[in-house]
Order: C-alpha cells, then structure tokens, then sequence
C-alpha cells in the first residue's frame, strides 16, 4: 500500500533561518510526490510536484524539494525562511486504490516562524 | 473564475440531525473529491467522483453519502451526525484523473461541530 510519514508534526523556526520538513514515502507503483501548503483557515494549495526529470523540483516562493528513490525520501527545503511562510505543510503521494488513482497525504507538518 | 466554492463556513448540528455540505466548481473539472481534515492524521478521502453519475467511496465514506447529476456540483450529505463527523471539511478538484498527475485545487473548508 502506498503511504507518506511526515516525520516532524511541529517544525519552529527563527525568521530568515533555514528550514527541512521531512517527508518519506511508499509505493509500488511509479512515483508522483507533492507538496501542498495550507495558510491559516484556508484550504490547501499546490506548492510543488515531482512527475519525472529532474530530481530537484522548485517552488516559485523559495521553497525545494528533492526526489531521493534510494532513501524514498520527498524533503521540503527553504534557504531562509519569512513570517509568511508560516502553515502547515502536507506531503502526499499518488496511488493507486481499488483500481483507481488518488492522492494519500501525510498527517501534516505545522512551521512556525518566530521573529 | 470563483474556482472549488464551499458551504456553509461554519456549522453546529447535534446527534442525529442531517445536512448537506455544498461544494461547486466552475473550471470543468471531471474529478471531483472530498476530504476530512482531523488534527495530527492530515486528510482522509470520503468520497470521490471522476464524472457526472460516478461516484465511489474513499477512505473513510461511513455516514455520508454523495452524488454528481451535474459536472459542477458534488455535495456530500450526513445522514445522522455523530460526534466523531467533528472535522473540517474539504473539496476539491482536478481537470482529470489520468495518471494521477493533476494538481488538485482545494475549497476554503466548512467547520462541522457535532454536539
């Protein structure tokens, strides 16, 4: 069965610190990975993906993330993060259940960045 | 366009009442969803709908039921709440659901309390 552990439910920062929120996965079947992000009361937004190519897939707001297969790994990454940064952040992973695709996300990752 | 809508924003019901949540989208998307967002276990699939008249069950589909007469509205009904329906609800949709690629686009949420 396919699933996703996001290893860190809390991840507190400094202002302009870097920030990894870790993400592994599993799956036997070709691997599509996303990131989506959550602001405060609002519904969940697209924030990158990995279908194929290259590796390292990158966000237009700063963020990464890498696809590592030997590790099964989907790391989010920012060099320096802002205030506006702060929501929670889910990793998710296409599957395939009952015949049919649908996407089984991880139980979320809450970054909260400090002044 | 307005994209995935929902509503209501907010709602109290006690045990054993019904109610309808609303979700519509105007960008023609064939793929239609709903979650249940509860803290520390990210989203769970309910039900999902690849077009008008086709539905299936997700995750965790006991106590809704859900239909699709048309491509642009996908509500989901609770027969008879029960405390353990408190979340906060989320629809979303996607062009298609070809390779599971598609990027889902998600509603701003309805807050269900169930006393």
């Amino acid at each position: 069965a396919q699933s996703v552990t996001q290893l860190d439910s809390q991840v507190p920062v400094f202002e302009e610190a870097p920030v990894e929120l870790r993400c592994n996965y599993s799956s036997s079947v070709s691997v599509y990975l996303f990131w989506y992000v959550q602001y405060p009361n609002q519904g969940l937004q697209l924030l990158l993906k990995y279908l194929s190519g290259s590796t390292l897939v990158k966000s237009i707001n700063g963020f990464e993330a890498e696809f590592n297969k030997s590790q099964t790994s989907f790391h989010l990454r920012k060099p320096s993060v802002h205030i506006s940064d702060t929501a929670e952040y889910f990793c998710a992973v296409r599957a395939i259940i009952q015949g049919a695709q649908k996407l089984v996300f991880g139980q979320g990752t809450r970054l909260t960045i400090n002044p | 366009n307005a994209g995935v809508t929902q509503t209501p924003k907010f709602q109290v019901l006690k045990t054993g009442q019904s109610m309808t949540l609303q979700c519509a989208q105007d960008m023609n998307h064939e793929y239609m969803s709903w979650y249940r967002q509860d803290p520390g276990m990210g989203l769970r699939l309910i039900h999902y709908s690849v077009g008008a008249g086709i539905t299936d069950q997700g995750e965790v589909p006991n106590g809704y039921n859900v239909s699709r007469s048309t491509t642009e509205d996908f509500p989901l009904r609770l027969l008879s709440a029960a405390p353990s329906q408190t979340s906060v609800y989320f629809c979303a949709s996607s062009l298609s659901t070809s390779g599971g690629q598609e990027t889902q686009y998600f509603g701003p949420g309805t807050r269900l309390l169930v006393l």
